[in-house]
């Protein structure tokens, strides 16, 4: 069946970096962009940005614009998100999320991952 | 801080039927498809609609959704207690080139 599994948990000094992956089964990798979403604690969805599986390019909030990367392995079907000089606020659980659109981004993500919660604290 | 605006909760009884309103502007809404996710503390968001009313294969016709100007809205009918859950409406905003989510509205159910 179609599933995205994501790494585990991950606790962070404030100035570090996380990586995130997140493995995609069940359908063509490269056919649907990947997006990544972020859930602070008590607080809504936020979207961190996009990319390409079969291309590579990508597309960040201007909010994570030089502190994100988003990469993807296509010999392995596997996204990474990279987030840098973590403070406590991207204390959060992060999640990646398929576009429901082949070959197009869009607004609509159908399927997600488990999400990985990201703690950041000295 | 979501260019996106949802009541922070709605409530009725099993049975009834609530309406969450999405409310934003020209640069996103009143000009993109909306989406909507249901979210269980725990769980991963679930698609309920996009293209603003269509609905993904399982997804019961209880779900609607449609759009007006700047504002979109998710209709639930025949209420039931595992409805119980955050719901957040989302698109892309055409002036920030990102997509952005609503502020979440939860739903009781009484």
């Amino acid at each position: 069946q179609v599933q995205l599994v994501q790494s585990g948990a991950e606790v962070k000094k404030p100035g570090a970096s996380v990586r995130v992956s997140c493995k995609a089964s069940g359908y063509t990798f490269t056919s649907y962009y990947m997006h990544w979403v972020r859930q602070a604690p008590g607080q809504g969805l936020e979207w961190t940005g996009v990319i390409n599986p079969s291309a590579g390019t990508t597309s960040y909030a201007q909010k994570f614009q030089g502190r994100v990367t988003m990469t993807r392995d296509t010999s392995t079907s596997t996204v990474y998100m990279e987030l840098t000089s973590l403070r406590s606020e991207d204390t959060a659980v992060y999640y990646c999320a398929r576009d429901q659109e082949v070959s197009l981004p869009t607004e609509a993500f159908d399927i997600w991952g488990q999400g990985t919660m990201v703690t950041v604290s000295s | 801080q979501s260019v996106l605006t949802q009541p922070p909760s709605v409530s009725a009884a099993p049975g009834q039927k609530v309406t969450i309103s999405c409310s934003g502007s020209s640069s996103n809404i009143g000009d993109n498809y909306v989406s909507w996710y249901q979210h269980l503390p725990g769980t991963a968001p679930k698609l309920l609609i996009y293209d603003t009313y269509k609905r993904p294969s399982g997804i019961p016709d209880r779900f609607s959704g449609s759009k007006s100007g700047t504002s979109a809205t998710l209709g639930i009918t025949g209420l039931q207690t595992g409805d119980e859950a955050d719901y957040y409406c989302g698109t892309w905003d055409s002036s920030l080139s990102a997509n952005v989510f609503g502020t979440g509205t939860k739903v009781t159910v009484l």
